[in-house]
């Protein structure tokens, strides 16, 4: 299975930071890389899909990149609505795979 | 507007089958456009993908599952299904429904609300 290792794990901060979280796959998954944000007690939302391009209706505050083994998500300036985790899953290999989690709280 | 609903007992006893199903709205599980997946997560942990199925009744299982788990769909009906064999307290997590495009770049676009699922006698 390709694992999705994200760092950090938690994240503490302000209302107008700049975020980035970082998605590291233990083999190459060329682009095929979504990104989703969870909020307690809800289902996940998709925010980012093959690495960059943003869903529908997803602030452009958000955005994604990378490609291979190294993809990140940046909020450009983080709003009280951000405050969630964040999952990046792998769509390229069976299993699909998901990261551990990045959990966005305020500082 | 796309929706989908997960239903199902809320409760199975250990060693039972637990039997969820995903009623789709608003778009058609017999569209060759769509995988229809299925997803869990235990209570404070992360994701974990179970299965998907195209209405061509192809399945693709994860593989640490694959020995208990049946993917199944009705596209009369604008449903599909989960079945997971001999469960434990392991089994015990909210259990998703979602979508995935299978044009492009794969992605779970609609999801469930999620329902709970306790494996307790």
């Amino acid at each position: 299975d390709i694992q999705l290792t994200q760092s950090p794990s938690f994240l503490s901060a302000s209302v107008g930071d700049r975020v980035t979280i970082t998605c590291r796959a233990s083999q190459g998954i060329n682009t095929y890389l979504a990104w989703y944000q969870q909020k307690p007690g809800k289902a996940p939302k998709l925010l980012i899909y093959g690495a960059s391009t943003l869903e529908s209706g997803v602030p452009s505050r958000f955005s994604g990149s990378g490609s291979g083994t190294e993809f990140t998500l940046t909020i450009s300036s983080l709003q009280p609505e951000d405050f969630a985790t964040y999952y990046c899953q792998q769509l390229n290999t069976y299993p699909w795979t998901f990261g551990q989690g990045t959990k966005v709280e305020i500082k | 507007q796309v929706q989908l609903q997960e239903s199902g007992p809320g409760l199975v006893k250990p060693s039972q089958t637990l039997s969820l199903t995903c009623t789709v709205s608003g778009g058609s599980t017999s569209s060759g456009s769509y995988y229809w997946s299925w997803i869990r997560q235990p209570a404070g942990k992360g994701l974990e993908w179970i299965g998907r199925i195209h209405s061509t009744e192809s399945t693709n299982y994860n593989p640490s599952l694959k020995s208990r788990v049946t993917i199944s769909i009705d596209t009369s009906k604008n449903q599909f299904s989960l079945k997971l064999s001999s469960v434990t307290a392991a089994d015990t997590a909210v259990y998703y429904c979602a979508r995935v495009p299978t044009s492009g770049y794969y992605r779970m676009d609609y999801w469930g609300q999620g329902t709970l699922v306790t494996v307790s006698s």
